[in-house]
């Protein structure tokens, strides 16, 4: 069975500093991944995916990860953040064989930036 | 091109009671899926319809039930409440069945009393 695994439930972090919120799966076979944002009282927004090709792979937002398959990882990162980005992030993944038509999501890591 | 809509925003339902939740997809999308988000919790996905049939379910009981109609919206019934079906529920819409594509709604804020 896949799974994802979001390691900080919460990340604090001040205004302009960098940040990496992390993300492992579990699969033997071949996955897509995701990353979304969800803001208070609102659905997610996805900020990028890895399908295929280059393992870096640029959001919106400022925002990109990187697909480590040796790893099993796929980090969130930006070089300076924002206020605004204070939100729930949500990692997800599609099991490409097997795994139906569904993202399976990690539990979410809060970022809040603070001044 | 408008959005995904769902209605309505919040409802208070008592243990027992059947509701409906209702998703709008997106111009063009002609796929809906539907998840549950607990409180704290990533969504899980309950089932999914595709040209008005189920294609797909999560470990969801029977109590949950869906429709699709001909111009792609949706609704989402569950009978006899409990109350951890207290929670977020979201719709999202896409252009085919692969989940790539997904436009989700604000979601139905679900409490169950």
């Amino acid at each position: 069975a896949q799974s994802v695994t979001q390691l900080d439930s919460q990340v604090p972090v001040f205004e302009e500093a960098p940040v990496e919120l992390r993300c492992n799966y579990s699969s033997s076979v071949s996955v897509y991944l995701f990353w979304y944002v969800q803001y208070p009282n609102q659905g997610l927004q996805l900020l990028l995916k890895y399908l295929s090709g280059s393992t870096l792979v640029k959001g919106i937002n400022g925002f990109e990860a990187e697909f480590n398959k040796s790893q099993t990882s796929f980090h969130l990162r930006k070089p300076s953040v924002h206020i605004s980005d204070t939100a729930e992030y949500f990692c997800a993944v599609h099991i490409l064989t097997g795994g139906g038509n569904k993202l399976t999501f990690g539990t979410g890591t809060q970022l809040k930036v603070e001044l | 091109e408008t959005g995904v809509t769902q209605s309505p925003t919040h409802l208070i339902k008592t243990r027992g009671q059947q509701v409906t939740l209702r998703c709008s997809s997106q111009s063009g999308h002609n796929t809906v899926s539907w998840y549950q988000q607990a409180l704290g919790q990533g969504p899980q996905f309950i089932f999914q319809y595709y040209r008005e049939e189920e294609n797909g379910r999560g470990n969801f009981p029977p109590r949950f039930s869906g429709l699709q109609f001909p111009n792609y919206s949706s609704e989402l019934n569950v009978n006899a409440l409990e109350l951890d079906d207290s929670a977020l529920y979201l719709c999202a819409s896409s252009p085919g069945s692969s989940p790539h594509g997904y436009t989700f709604g604000s979601g139905t804020r679900l409490t169950v009393v």
